[in-house]
Formats: C-alpha cells, structure tokens, sequence
C-alpha cells in the first residue's frame, strides 16, 4: 500500500534563513507528487506538484521540490523563510486520476522574527 | 472562480446527536472528496465520488457515516449517531477528475467538537 512519511513532527528556522522539508513516499506505480499547505482555520493550499519530466519543479511563493526516484524523496525548499510561511505543510501521494490520494503526517513549521 | 464552499464552519454538538455537513465543489468537477483530519494529523479519505457514484467508500464508518451526492454536484455527510471520537475537521475537495492533473482543490473545512 501506498504511504508518505514525513519526518519531522515540527521545524523552527529564523526568518531569513532557509527551508528544507523532508517527505518519502511508497508507492507502486509512477508517483504524481503533491506538497500542500495548511495555515490555521484554512484549507489546504496546492504549493507545488510533479507529475513528470524535470524532477526540479517551482511553486508558488518561492517554494521548488526536488523529486529522487532513487531516494523515493520529495523534499521541499525555500531559500529564504518569511514570517509568513508559518504553517503545517503536507506531502501527498496519488495518481493523475485523483485515486489512491495518501498525505502525510505534517511538518509544522515555525519562523523566529 | 469560486473554490469549494463549506458549511458551517464551525459545529458543536453533544455525543449520540445527528450532524451533517455540506459540500459544494467547484464548478465543473467531477470527483468530490470527504476527508477527516484529526489534530496534528494529515488529511485521511472518507469516501470519493465519481459524478454521483461513490467509487471508493471503504474507509467510511458506515454504521455511523452517510453520504450522497444527488445530481452529480453538491454532497452532504452525516454522522448518527455522533461519538467523542469523531471530533475533527472535515474537509471538503473536488478535482476535474478522469485523467487529468490529479490536483485537488479544498474548501476551509468544518470543525467538529463532540461533548
């Protein structure tokens, strides 16, 4: 069975600084590759996802993930953290018709000003 | 474009009462989603329709849980009756579905709390 592994519970970094989110998935087929933000009392928020060719892809706000199919990684970057990417970010795992839709536990992420 | 409405937003309700929530995706997509994500956890699937059919409902508690989605569009979820446990936020998501991009769109969710 599918399944997405995140391994840290939560990370701190100072404002400014940079940004490395870890996610690893199982998966038996060709992943299609999601990272989602969660800012308090909203929705999920699709930063970025991979489906196919370049494994380095750009998001939104400065976000880019890198996919490793040796690694069966899908980390999330950012170079530079602001205040307000104070979040909880999801990894997610499915395929392009929407089936088999696994996410992650969560990272929580907190910015020191 | 409007994205996927909730409601309500909020709801508190006394263990073994009935509840439901409301789903309205957004236009034009087929596959609507129900999920429950428990504090601290991520998102896990409760059902998936397709149009009006549920395709996937095996992770739903059916002794407690329904769902429908009449005419393809709007679907509502009920829990009866309602126990501690099910208190969580309940989300929402609605994708074109049928072999494209796979990328779910959510609404904001509705918070449950159980007394």
């Amino acid at each position: 069975a599918q399944s997405v592994t995140q391994p840290d519970i939560h990370i701190t970094v100072s404002e400014g600084a940079s940004l490395e989110l870890r996610c690893n998935y199982s998966y038996g087929a060709t992943p299609y590759l999601f990272w989602y933000v969660q800012s308090p009392g909203q929705g999920l928020q699709l930063l970025l996802k991979y489906f196919s060719g370049d494994t380095l892809v750009q998001g939104i706000k400065g976000f880019e993930a890198e996919f490793k199919r040796s690694q069966s990684s899908f980390n999330l970057r950012k170079p530079s953290v602001h205040w307000s990417d104070a979040a909880e970010y999801f990894c997610a795992v499915g395929d392009n018709y929407g089936q088999n839709f696994v996410f992650g536990p969560g990272t929580r992420l907190s910015v020191l000003p | 474009e409007a994205g996927v409405v909730q409601s309500p937003r909020y709801k508190i309700i006394e263990k073994k009462q009935p509840v439901a929530f409301w789903c309205n995706p957004i236009s034009g997509h087929n596959t609507l989603y129900w999920y429950r994500q428990n504090l601290g956890q991520g998102p896990e699937l409760l059902i998936r329709y397709e149009n009006e059919e549920a395709v996937d409902d095996s992770q739903l508690p059916k002794d407690r849980f329904s769902a429908e989605r009449l005419k393809g569009v709007d679907s509502t979820l009920k829990i009866q009756p309602a126990e501690l446990g099910d208190s969580a936020v309940y989300l929402c998501a609605s994708s074109l579905g049928g072999g494209g991009s796979g990328e779910q769109f959510f609404g904001p969710g509705t918070r449950l709390t159980v007394l």
